[in-house]
């Protein structure tokens, strides 16, 4: 069975760092995109980026590239969204994904989700 | 940037009614196109891909067409569990993207 756990919420004050992460198991890691989705409270859905695991190739929406950064250590099958200084405007949920495979299904399997509340 | 442009942005039926949401993209993307369903509180679902591929275990009453700039989700018999939103994503290009959602309410 594929699975994505994403690690727990998280509050924080304006200006301090964080990573999350999105492990993924049932499957081969490194043959599939892990895309990381933001959901602002009572809002849709943002596309912030994704990374291949097997290459580390990486994209990033223009609305997040320099406000992120996504990695990937395909030794533990895990994947990583950080920010170096969080704002107020960080506070959602953040989702990551599975994507591609053949045929491409965009995403297929989604983690539950990782709470980020950033308050002062 | 690929824009998407869902509507409506709300819809207000009746369960036993045929529901259509329609998902316009700025660009050709020819079938890359999928379709999820969010509850509150839970992670999206995805119910098509490739525009008219149902994915695995997702009632036959979803259904998804078009191709290009043009897309539709229908749901031919709306059910009590179906009230949700809905969005659509391009995954054509080199950065993929969201429609804005459509929630579909209870009339």
């Amino acid at each position: 069975e594929v699975q994505l756990v994403q690690s727990g919420a998280e509050v924080k004050k304006p200006g301090e760092s964080l990573k999350i992460s999105c492990k993924g198991s049932g499957y081969s890691f490194t043959s599939y995109w892990i895309g990381w989705v933001r959901q602002m409270p009572g809002k849709g859905l943002e596309w912030m980026g994704i990374i291949y695991p097997g290459d580390s190739e990486s994209r990033y929406s223009p609305s997040f590239q320099g406000q992120v950064t996504i990695s990937a250590d395909k030794s533990i099958s895990t994947a990583y969204l950080q920010w170096s200084s969080l704002k107020a405007s960080d506070t959602a949920m953040y989702y990551c994904a599975r994507g591609g495979g053949s045929p491409n299904r965009g995403f297929d399997s989604w983690g539950q989700g990782t709470l980020v509340t950033v308050s002062s | 940037d690929i824009q998407m442009t869902q509507s409506p942005s709300t819809l207000s039926a009746s369960v036993g009614d045929r529901v259509t949401i329609t998902c316009r993209a700025s660009q050709s993307i020819s079938s890359w196109l999928a379709w999820y369903q969010q509850k509150p509180g839970k992670a999206p679902k995805l119910l098509i891909y490739k525009a008219s591929s149902l994915e695995s275990g997702v009632p036959s009453r979803f259904s998804g067409s078009g191709s290009g700039t043009e897309f539709t989700l229908t749901i031919s018999s709306l059910q009590p569990d179906d009230f949700a939103t809905y969005y659509c994503q391009q995954y054509n290009s080199y950065l993929w993207t969201f429609g804005q959602g459509t929630k579909v309410e209870i009339k």
